[in-house]
């Protein structure tokens, strides 16, 4: 079955920090590419997203994500962590194909940045 | 303009009752799904409707759980004979259609819990 692996449930860093939030998903076929972010009691806010364009994808709040097609990854990082940025981050696919309407999400990675 | 509305935000109810979560999509969106989040995991797909019909509830886990959007804005969704293995956030999207480049806009969910 096709699926998101995020690797590491909770990952702590310093403020000022390089972010690092795994993603791997398991299709030969490239497929459509988000990350999400959720504050606590608050719904899915997309922060950036890959659709065959350029690999080198940029969001909001200062994220970016790499498409690598070898490494069937899409892993998230900024350059420098804010206390903001703390919040639990999810990845998605889209499946290419008849069902390309429905996301698949990965089982999340809470960021706590520390002072 | 107005996002994705759920309501209520929160609802306990006890095993055997029935419930109802409804979803207010943003304006014109034709497209609607509904997604559970359990605890500690990410969100799973149950339905997607296009429009007032259902055109895929292959995640709905079991006769239990029926949703519908009879004028193909407003969903509710049902659940009879709700069991403790119910409890969890369901959330709610809409987007301008179903196709893959869509963005899905995400309502705060409806944290359901059966006692």
């Amino acid at each position: 079955a096709q699926s998101v692996t995020q690797l590491g449930s909770h990952v702590s860093v310093s403020e000022g920090a390089l972010v690092l939030l795994r993603c791997n998903y398991s299709s030969s076929v490239p497929p459509y590419l988000f990350w999400y972010v959720q504050y606590p009691n608050q719904g899915l806010q997309l922060l950036l997203k890959y659709t065959s364009a350029a690999t080198l994808v940029k969001g909001i709040n200062g994220f970016e994500a790499e498409f690598k097609k070898s490494e069937t990854s899409f892993h998230l990082t900024k350059p420098s962590a804010h206390m903001s940025d703390a919040a639990e981050y999810f990845c998605a696919v889209r499946w290419s194909g008849g069902s390309n309407y429905k996301l698949t999400f990965g089982k999340g990675t809470l960021l706590t940045v520390n002072p | 303009g107005a996002g994705v509305s759920q309501t209520p935000s929160n609802k306990v109810t006890e095993k055997g009752k029935y419930v109802e979560l409804r979803c207010d999509p943003i304006s014109g969106h034709t497209a609607l799904y509904w997604y559970r989040q359990s605890l500690g995991q990410g969100p799973e797909f149950l339905i997607y409707f296009q429009g007032t019909g259902a055109a895929d509830d292959s995640g709905l886990p079991n006769d239990r759980f029926f949703a519908v959007r009879p004028e193909g804005s407003v969903s509710t969704l049902k659940i009879q004979r709700t069991e403790r293995g119910d409890s969890a956030v369901y959330l709610c999207a809409s987007s301008f259609t179903g196709g893959a480049l869509y963005e899905q806009y995400f309502g705060p969910g409806t944290r359901l819990t059966v006692t």
